[in-house]
Order: C-alpha cells, then structure tokens, then sequence
C-alpha cells in the first residue's frame, strides 16, 4: 500500500518557471489537501479538495491552482513560480469528511526558487 | 477563521521527564483537533486525534483531552523517551484543517 505518493522529492526552478507538483493517493480518499511548511511558520494550507471536481482555497492559494479529475489524482500547479515560493510542500488525504479522520501525509517535495 | 495556538519551542528535558505542549484553537463550532509528529526528513504523522469534546485521544504513551470550556487540547506524556525528539503540530478543521507553528522537542538522555 503507497499510501500518498508526491513527485519529485527536490526541485529547483527559476523565477518565472511553470511546473506541477504531483499527488496521488491510493486509499480511495475522498479528501486531498497541499500544505506548504516554512521555517517557523508551521503549515499554511495552500488548497484542498472534498471530492472529484471540487476545490477550494486555503490560507495562502495565491500563485497556486489546483484540479481534481480523479479521486487518485490531485495536483499543484506553479504557475510562474517566485522566490517566495521556496518550501517544502506537502500533500495530504483522508477518508472521510474533512480532515476529521486524520490526514495520511506524503514525504514533501522541497522547491527552491532563484 | 479559525486559528490554533500552540507554545513555541523548543522545548528541551532529560529522559524520563513529564512533558506538555500546550495548544488551544479559536473557531466556529467544536472543529476536530489532532496531533501530528514530524522525525527529521519526513512528513507528519497522525499521533492522535479527538472528534468531539471531553473526547481523549491517545496513542505510544501520549495523551490530549478536547476541552470545550478552555478550548484546549494539550499534549501530555508521562516519562518521555529520547526517540520522543520530533516536532509537534497541533491541528484543527473540519474541511478545512489548520496547523499550528509546531513545537520542536529535545529529549537529552
């Protein structure tokens, strides 16, 4: 059982660069969520979803979009990335309504943006 | 909008010593509240989690109990153990899960 998958593990980008970060869950959850976690800031939570064709925003989406065409599938989209997008970001689903069951984590992905 | 405090670290004791992190939360309603463990390099963990008020969640000799009347879901450990060293989130939401800024915890042998 993978559990939740995130790729890649590191990335670099340059300032201006587009990329999609990738999540994928294998648990049938219903509920996916991307967190970015920066020194001393906790995690803010960046967009979530409840289900198949349904997102909404967290605390800090902008500069950020999210799809969720499957159950499996939710991924983050940079779409001209900056430097204060530096983090670790991770993706997070759970069974159930909201994160109300606890959330399985993925292992992060750190992007650096120069 | 909801918002959930948590004492800042970090927080250092010996082997063996009492420990509690406190957490209290600010919401609409009585959100879910949980605990997330995250060792060096990997994510978080669920350590455990409470649905409703005067609930105790517990799990590997932690505990928290949701208080409605303080807000509060303080973590609490007995005797605690070297490999206790970890960063701790406390949490809350329902749809919408927020995360405090995390207490990191040195165990000193």
């Amino acid at each position: 059982n993978a559990g939740v998958t995130q790729t890649p593990k590191f990335q670099v980008l340059k300032t201006g660069q587009s990329m999609t970060l990738q999540c994928a869950q294998d648990m049938n959850h219903e509920y996916m969520s991307w967190y970015r976690q920066d020194p001393g800031m906790g995690l803010r939570l960046i967009h979530y979803s409840v289900g198949a064709g349904i997102t909404d925003q967290g605390e800090v989406p902008n500069g950020y979009n999210v799809s969720r065409s499957t159950t499996e599938d939710f991924p983050l989209r940079l779409l001209s990335a900056a430097p204060s997008q530096t983090s670790v970001y991770f993706c997070a689903s759970s069974y159930g309504q909201g994160g109300g069951y606890g959330y399985t984590f993925g292992s992060g992905t750190r992007l650096t943006v120069v | 909008g909801n918002s959930v405090t948590q004492m800042e670290g970090p927080v250092t004791l010996s082997e063996e010593a009492f420990l509690t992190i406190n957490c209290t939360y600010t919401a609409t309603g009585y959100p879910s509240l949980f605990w997330y463990v995250q060792y060096p390099g990997e994510g978080l963990q669920l350590l455990l989690k409470a649905t409703k008020a005067d609930d105790k969640g517990s799990n590997k000799g932690f505990e928290a109990t949701y208080r409605k009347e303080t807000t509060s879901f303080h973590l609490e450990k007995g005797s605690v153990q070297v490999s206790d060293s970890a960063v701790y989130f406390c949490a809350g939401g329902d749809d919408k899960i927020i995360f405090g800024k995390g207490t990191r915890l040195h165990i000193l042998p």
